[in-house]
C-alpha cells in the first residue's frame, strides 16, 4: 500500500528563518495532498490541500510545493515565528492502493521556533 | 462551534474492562474515522465508516469494534481493554470523495 515518509522528525529554527518539511510518497496515482498542524495538546488543524503540481502561497507564511514527478510534497515556512511551533503532518489520499476517502499520514515533524 | 466533538476527553480504564469512546459531528459528512496517535507512529487508522450502519476495518482494527448508528455518531468500542491500548484517540469526519478530514479534540485513554 501507500507509504509516506516525512522528514525531518524534529526541526529547530530561529525566529525569522525558513523551515522546510518534506514528504515523499510511493503511489503515483495519489491525488489529494494535505498538511495538518497540531499544537501541543490539541487536535489536528487542516492547513491546506493541494491536488495539482503547483506552488501555492496561502498568505499565512506558508508555501506548499507538490512535485508529482518526484512524488514529493513540501511545506515551507518562509519566516517562522514562535506561534508556528507545533507538529506538522502531511497526508496523502486517492492512490490506487487506497481510496479518496482514506488518508495515509506521514510520521510527523516537531517544529520548534526559537525567539 | 465545534463540528466534531468527542467524549469523554479523558478516560482511565482497568485492564479487561469495556470502554466506549463517542464521536459526534455536525458537518453532515458521510465518512467518519477513528485514529490513534502514539509517539513514533503518527496517526493510525483503526476503523472508518461510509455512512450510517456501515463500518470498515482500518489498518489496526484488532481489539477494537466500531458502531455507526446514525450520520452524526460514530463510536469506538474496546471490549476488553489492554494497557497497549493506552493512547490518544481522534475521531474525524470527511465528505465523500474529497479526502479532507476534520478532526475532533481527541480522547486521552489510559488503561491500567
Amino acid at each position: 500500500g501507500e507509504q509516506v515518509e516525512q522528514r525531518p522528525p524534529h526541526l529547530s529554527v530561529r525566529e525569522g528563518d525558513s523551515a522546510v518539511i518534506t514528504c515523499t510518497y510511493t503511489d503515483p496515482n495519489s491525488y489529494y495532498f494535505f498538511w495538518y498542524k497540531q499544537e501541543p495538546g490539541a487536535s489536528l488543524q487542516l492547513l491546506m490541500k493541494v491536488f495539482s503540481s503547483t506552488e501555492i502561497n496561502e498568505g499565512q507564511g506558508f508555501t506548499v510545493l507538490l512535485n508529482k514527478k518526484d512524488k514529493r510534497l513540501s511545506l515551507n515556512l518562509t519566516a517562522a515565528h514562535p506561534g508556528d511551533s507545533a507538529a506538522y503532518f502531511c497526508a496523502v489520499s486517492g492512490g490506487a492502493s487506497s481510496s479518496f476517502s482514506k488518508l495515509v499520514f506521514g510520521q510527523g515533524t516537531s517544529l520548534s521556533v526559537v525567539p | 462551534e465545534a463540528a466534531v466533538t468527542q467524549s469523554p476527553r479523558n478516560k482511565v480504564a482497568v485492564t479487561g474492562g469495556k470502554v466506549t469512546l463517542s464521536c459526534n459531528q455536525t458537518n453532515n459528512h458521510n465518512n467518519m474515522y477513528w485514529y490513534r496517535q502514539d509517539t513514533g507512529h503518527g496517526l493510525r487508522l483503526i476503523h472508518y465508516s461510509y455512512g450510517a450502519g456501515s463500518t470498515e476495518k482500518g489498518d489496526i482494527p484488532d481489539g477494537y469494534k466500531a458502531s455507526r448508528p446514525s450520520q452524526e455518531n460514530f463510536s469506538l468500542i474496546l471490549e476488553l481493554a489492554t494497557p497497549s491500548q493506552t493512547s490518544v484517540y481522534f475521531c474525524a469526519s470527511g465528505a465523500a470523495g474529497t479526502g479532507e478530514q476534520y478532526f475532533g479534540p481527541g480522547t486521552r485513554l489510559t488503561v491500567l
